[in-house]
C-alpha cells in the first residue's frame, strides 16, 4: 500500500514569491493535514481537509491557505513568502475515525532566500 | 492551554541500555496520546497510539504506557537502528483532527 506521497521534496524560493505544496494521501484516506516543522516550534497544525473542506485551522496568517480535491488530494499554498517560512511541511493522511492515527508523508523541504 | 513537554531534549545510550522517555500533557480532555519515531530526512513514523491511564502498547523493543498526566516511552536493550526522534503527540476531545507534538526526544544508540 503506498503512502502519503508530497511533492515536491525540496524548493528554494526568493521572499515574496508564492509556493504551491502538494499531498496524495494514503489510498481510502479522506482526510488531509499540514503541519509546519522547525526546529526552534517542532512540529505545528496548519490546517485539516475533509470531504473537501476545510474543517480545522491552526494559528498561522491568511498568507497560508490549502483546498481539497474530489480526489482527497491536497495543495497548500503559500504566498508572500517570508524567511521565516523556511521549514519542513509535513502532510498526513487519516480515515479520521478514533483507530486511524495521522500517516505522515517525507515533506517537502522550503528553503526561502 | 493545551501543552506537551517532551524529556530529556537528547539521550545517548550505549548498546543494550535500556531507559525511558517521558511525555508529561496538559489537556482539556485527552482523545488519545501518540508515538511517533522521526528519521532525519523524513516524515514521522507512527508508533502507538493510547487511549486511557494503564493502557500499555509493545512494539519489539519499545513499550509505552499512560497515566492521567504522562507518558512514557520505554527502550529495552537498544540497537544503534533505533537512534531517531522520538516525537509525542496528543489530541483533544474537541472533536478536531489536529495533534498538538512535543518538541521530541532525540535518542542516539552507541554500538
Amino acid at each position: 500500500k503506498a503512502g502519503v506521497t508530497q511533492t515536491p521534496r525540496y524548493l528554494i524560493k526568493t521572499r515574496g514569491q508564492q509556493v504551491t505544496l502538494s499531498c496524495s494521501p494514503i489510498s481510502g484516506h479522506r482526510s488531509v493535514s499540514w503541519y509546519q516543522q522547525t526546529p526552534g516550534q517542532g512540529l505545528q497544525f496548519l490546517f485539516e481537509y475533509f470531504s473537501e473542506t476545510q474543517r480545522n485551522k491552526g494559528n498561522f496568517p491568511g498568507r497560508f491557505s490549502g483546498r481539497q480535491f474530489s480526489n482527497s488530494r491536497s495543495e497548500m499554498n503559500v504566498s508572500t513568502l517570508e524567511l521565516g517560512d523556511s521549514a519542513l511541511y509535513l502532510c498526513a493522511s487519516s480515515r479520521r475515525d478514533r483507530d486511524s492515527p495521522l500517516h505522515f508523508g517525507n515533506g517537502t523541504r522550503l528553503t526561502v532566500t | 492551554e493545551d501543552q506537551v513537554t517532551q524529556s530529556p531534549e537528547a539521550l545517548r545510550l550505549q548498546e543494550g541500555e535500556s531507559s525511558s522517555l517521558n511525555c508529561s500533557y496538559t489537556v482539556s480532555g485527552l482523545r488519545g496520546l501518540f508515538w511517533y519515531r522521526q528519521d532525519p530526512g523524513k516524515g514521522p513514523e507512527f508508533l502507538f497510539t493510547l487511549y486511557s491511564a494503564g493502557e500499555e502498547k509493545e512494539k519489539e523493543r519499545l513499550k509505552a504506557t499512560l497515566t492521567k498526566k504522562e507518558s512514557f516511552l520505554h527502550i529495552t536493550a537498544p540497537k544503534p537502528e533505533d537512534s531517531a526522534t522520538y516525537l509525542c503527540a496528543v489530541q483533544t476531545t474537541t472533536g478536531a483532527n489536529n495533534l498538538f507534538f512535543g518538541t521530541g526526544t532525540r535518542l542516539t544508540v552507541i554500538p
